[in-house]
């Protein structure tokens, strides 16, 4: 497997700014998703790294390190909608098809 | 209207029934997957197929069978269910270069 490690639970305040950190294994690597799912729902996409770097999206930044086997996401200025399970899921090439880490739960509080 | 459309969205079963999940899509994509997500698990592969000719067994295909009926449907089929293969099934699509996958709503099937 790909050895997905992320934090299972975090807890941020509203308003605040909140880094999820995610680390793999870096064997055959070739780009790392970020998917939002809410409790009951289907994930959805919101970020897409291949190069080391910074991607900024509005409220959301993802950044890699392919050397170092590690992506954060970024959020910020937290809304209360943004309680959610955020999934981290790098991807080899060949099959081209993600691995998804078990997810990290996020709840922001008033 | 969706893009990725799963049936039935619930379904309660018993021990030993086969029983058959459907997924359609009009996103004209020529990849599709199914995943199974359990908590504490994430999502795994169960099958994946990047064109109709092609059917590939993800980490966790025992006691699954999939059928590629046309470009917009792949089904997923239980032979013989099984309590522990209650979970949250989701489909996917995706284009040919494979990035961005796009879920259905998921089915949640209870197997007494």
């Amino acid at each position: 497997g790909q050895n997905i490690d992320q934090p299972t639970e975090m807890t941020a305040t509203e308003g605040a700014i909140v880094q999820i950190n995610c680390t793999y294994q870096t064997s055959g690597f070739n780009g790392l998703f970020w998917y939002q799912q809410h409790a009951g729902e289907a994930p959805t996409f919101l970020s897409y790294n291949v190069l080391d770097g910074l991607e900024e999206k509005g409220r959301f930044s993802s950044f890699l390190s392919r050397s170092k086997g590690y992506s954060y996401l970024l959020l910020k200025e937290l809304q209360m909608k943004d309680s959610a399970s955020y999934l981290c899921a790098p991807r080899r090439g060949g099959s081209y098809i993600p691995t998804f880490g078990r997810g990290t739960s996020l709840i922001v509080h008033p | 209207d969706a893009d990725v459309t799963q049936t039935p969205r619930n379904r309660i079963t018993k021990t030993g029934k086969r029983i058959m999940l459907e997924c359609s899509q009009t996103k004209g994509h020529d990849r599709m997957y199914w995943y199974r997500q359990d908590p504490g698990l994430g999502l795994r592969l169960i099958y994946y197929s990047f064109d109709v000719k092609d059917i590939n067994k993800g980490e966790i295909s025992d006691g699954y069978s999939v059928s590629r009926q046309a470009q917009a449907k792949f089904s997923l089929s239980l032979e013989s269910a099984i309590p522990n293969q209650t979970a949250l099934y989701f489909c996917a699509t995706s284009g040919l270069d494979g990035e961005t996958q796009y879920f259905g709503p998921g089915t949640r099937l209870l197997v007494l």
